[in-house]
C-alpha cells in the first residue's frame, strides 16, 4: 500500500491559473517535504513543514501542513511555464525508524 | 546547498553482471542515502550510508545484493550485483545537509536498464 497518497497524478493548467497539489497520509507525519523535479535534473528541495498548522511560502508557492499533521497541500499562485515539472511530497513518519516515504508525484504542465 | 554528481548517468547491462554507481558531493556530509525509483512507483529508500559505519539497509534490501561503500564524507558507491531485469530502475543518492539537518538534496540519478 502507498503510505503517501498524492493527488492529482497530473495537472495541465493555463498560465496564470492557480493550482493545488495534495499529499495525504494515514499516519502522523514527523516531517513533510516538498520537492520539484525537472527533466534531467535531480530532485530540488522546496520546503519542509514540521508543525501542525504550519505554512511556508517561497515566491509563488505556498505549502501547508494540517493541524493533525496528516495532510499537506502545495499551492501555486499565478502559474508560469517555469513551474512545470514533477512535484513530489516526502515524509518521515512516527514509529517507522528513519524510513522516508515519497508520494507518487504530480506532473504539472503549464500552457503559455 | 549541496551539489551532487552521479556516475554513470545511465547504463544498459546484461543479466547476471554487476554495476557500481558513484556518488560525489561537493561538501562534507554525514548522512547519505541511496534510493531506487522503479517505473510507476514512488522512490524507495535502499539504505543509509553514514561514514565510518556499516550501511543500514531497509526491509527488502540486503548487503549481498546492494553493497555500499562510504570511504569518506564526500563519496559513496552503490553496487547492484547479479542484476536481473527487475533491477531496472533509476538509482539516486541523496544527502541531508543544512543548518537544521533537514534539507535533503538528490543527485541526478543513474538510469539502469538490465537486459
Amino acid at each position: 500500500s502507498q503510505e503517501l497518497e498524492q493527488s492529482p497524478q497530473s495537472l495541465i493548467v493555463q498560465e496564470g491559473k492557480n493550482l493545488t497539489i495534495n499529499c495525504t497520509s494515514s499516519k502522523t507525519l514527523y516531517g513533510l517535504y516538498w520537492y520539484k523535479q525537472k527533466y534531467g535534473e535531480g530532485l530540488i528541495f522546496l520546503m519542509m513543514l514540521q508543525k501542525g498548522g504550519e505554512e511556508k511560502s517561497h515566491e509563488k508557492i505556498t505549502a501547508k501542513l494540517d493541524e493533525k499533521k496528516q495532510q499537506s497541500s502545495l499551492h501555486i499562485t499565478a502559474s508560469q511555464p517555469s513551474h512545470a515539472g514533477i512535484y513530489l511530497c516526502g515524509a518521515e513518519m512516527r514509529n517507522t525508524g528513519n524510513q522516508f516515504y515519497f508520494g507518487t508525484g504530480t506532473s504539472l504542465t503549464v500552457i503559455p | 546547498s549541496a551539489v551532487i554528481s552521479q556516475k554513470p548517468s545511465r547504463d544498459i547491462c546484461q543479466r547476471g553482471t554487476s554495476l557500481t554507481i558513484q556518488c560525489q558531493v561537493d561538501s562534507q556530509v554525514t548522512m547519505m542515502f541511496w534510493y531506487r525509483q522503479q517505473p510507476g512507483q514512488s522512490l524507495t529508500l535502499i539504505a543509509t550510508a553514514n561514514q565510518g559505519s556499516e550501511a543500514t539497509y531497509e526491509s527488502g534490501f540486503v548487503i549481498d545484493k546492494f553493497p555500499i561503500s562510504r570511504p569518506n564524507l564526500t563519496f559513496s558507491t552503490l553496487t547492484v550485483s547479479n542484476m536481473s531485469p527487475e533491477d531496472s530502475s533509476i538509482y539516486l543518492c541523496s544527502v541531508v545537509f543544512g543548518r537544521t539537518g533537514y534539507e535533503q538534496y538528490f543527485g541526478p540519478g543513474t538510469r539502469l536498464t538490465v537486459t
